[in-house]
């Protein structure tokens, strides 16, 4: 079992539509939990971090967390063509030394006209 | 500030080859990891630096020697270069990752470097 698993996708959402990208880990002991969209050629950006079960809004993005059923998902309202991106889920696995991100293979979003 | 630059942006080698990718951030961030991404494979960790004097293997370490020369940089080293080791490489820089400081480490990327061994 991958520590980190995403849908790989690709999902494809109309223009001002609700997109909704999953993400489950196996680390019950995981605090900190992380969305990165990558544009195609281009380093990965943070768009959303959350730490503690429920839900984060912040504009169009609501990051959810369920640290008991170990699943994180991310919710971009208003789809708009600019969404269009590889998301990556990070999940933060602390370790007896130090602690390191794992991430996800990466859902393909494509938001259409 | 820069962030976190990486150097060469691309290469190109020879099978046996050896090269150093760099990695340099003005951020005074305690931790630094180098990542390789391959179609469809998401970001693997090959090594990290929690702290400076500290490195750690990762999930892909095979092949790779790295360096953490000051707390700014953190070299990685490909001393025989294969075709399997084609890919594009990311180094990361984070404020936490360390023992007791990991809680949120939100990592900061560099451009990249898109390496071909030939």
């Amino acid at each position: 079992q991958k520590e980190v698993e995403q849908n790989s996708g690709p999902l494809s959402v109309p223009e001002g539509a609700i997109a909704s990208l999953n993400c489950t880990y196996s680390d019950r002991g995981s605090q900190s939990f992380f969305w990165y969209r990558q544009y195609s050629g281009k380093s990965p950006e943070l768009i959303m971090s959350i730490y503690s079960n429920g839900d984060k809004e912040d504009g169009r993005f609501t990051a959810q967390l369920n640290k008991a059923s170990q699943y994180v998902s991310l919710l971009i309202r208003d789809s708009q063509p600019s969404d269009s991106a590889t998301y990556l889920c990070a999940v933060n696995m602390v370790q007896s030394s130090a602690s390191k991100i794992i991430f996800g293979s990466g859902t393909r979003l494509s938001i259409r006209p | 500030n820069a962030g976190v630059t990486q150097t060469p942006k691309f290469q190109v080698l020879k099978t046996g080859q050896s090269m150093t990718l760099q990695c340099a951030q003005d951020m005074n961030h305690n931790s630094m990891y180098w990542y390789r991404q391959d179609p469809g494979m998401g970001l693997r960790l090959i090594y990290y630096s929690a702290s400076e004097g500290t490195t750690d293997k990762g999930e892909v370490p095979n092949g790779y020697n790295v360096s953490r020369l000051n707390k700014r940089e953190f070299s990685l080293r490909l001393e025989s270069a294969a075709p399997s080791q084609t890919s594009v490489y990311f180094c990361a820089s984070s404020d936490g990752g360390g023992r007791g400081l990991g809680a949120k480490n939100i990592q900061y990327f560099g451009a990249g470097t898109r390496l071909s061994v030939l």
